[in-house]
């Protein structure tokens, strides 16, 4: 079963706006991890938080890190049409090698 | 740098068929994996790797096989094809265990259509 699931499935924001998606996991991990596709792509490295981390930021990125609720969110500000992507949720346990994905998060940035 | 590079680019087989998807990386990642991806599924974990002469099983293994002979390369192999393997494939890669620091970088993946 995967570890990550991301909330909501979809979301459309008008651009400009803040976007926020959720990451809930159900083990102890090491790092926690956020990923972007676009349409028809491979997947690009966002930004990671490890587990004695609690917040982190990146450019328009927060990522922030609850261990205690098992969860995480990605907020990008300022939103822009070329954010438009399905945001994908990825954690490494603390048991073994293993990085697991959640289902994602599509975005829809509307102009 | 090419990254990680994934051959080929589309594919389709007839059910029972076998065929090799290859990986390559050229920035001497020790740690590879194999995912596939479905609609409405994410990236689900195939096999892995965290150096040569090294694999293991991931979330869904079950019609497929790996080696890794070098770092270099890591080719996920379909014994037997059947439909419910078509998916996007995808191969991805680190300099680190379980992605710590930098993250995975990951091929363009490789569409497979099984009939």
């Amino acid at each position: 079963s995967q570890q990550g699931e991301e909330d909501p499935q979809a979301l459309s924001i008008q651009e400009g706006e803040n976007a926020t998606m959720n990451c809930s996991y159900k083990t102890s991990i090491n790092n926690l991890q956020w990923y972007r596709q676009n349409s028809g792509r491979g997947l690009v490295h966002l930004i990671l938080i490890r587990s004695n981390e609690r917040e982190k930021h990146s450019g328009r990125l927060r990522v922030t890190l609850d261990t205690s609720k098992k969860s995480s969110s990605l907020l990008i500000t300022a939103s822009r049409a070329a954010d438009t992507a399905s945001y994908f949720c990825a954690t490494a346990s603390n048991r073994d090698d293993k990085i697991i994905f959640g289902k994602g998060t599509r975005l829809h940035i509307l102009p | 740098n090419a990254g990680v590079t994934q051959t080929p680019k589309f594919q389709v087989l007839k059910t029972g068929q076998s065929m090799t998807l290859q990986c390559a990386q050229d920035m001497n990642h020790e740690y590879m994996s194999w995912y596939r991806q479905d609609p409405g599924m994410g990236l689900r974990l195939i096999h892995y790797s965290v150096g040569a002469g090294i694999t293991d099983q991931g979330e869904v293994p079950n019609g497929y096989n790996v080696s890794r002979s070098t770092t270099e390369d890591f080719p996920l192999r379909l014994l037997s094809a059947a439909p419910s393997q078509t998916s996007v494939y995808f191969c991805a890669s680190s300099s680190h265990r379980q992605g710590a620091v930098y993250g995975y970088t990951f091929g363009s993946g490789t569409r497979l259509t099984v009939v």
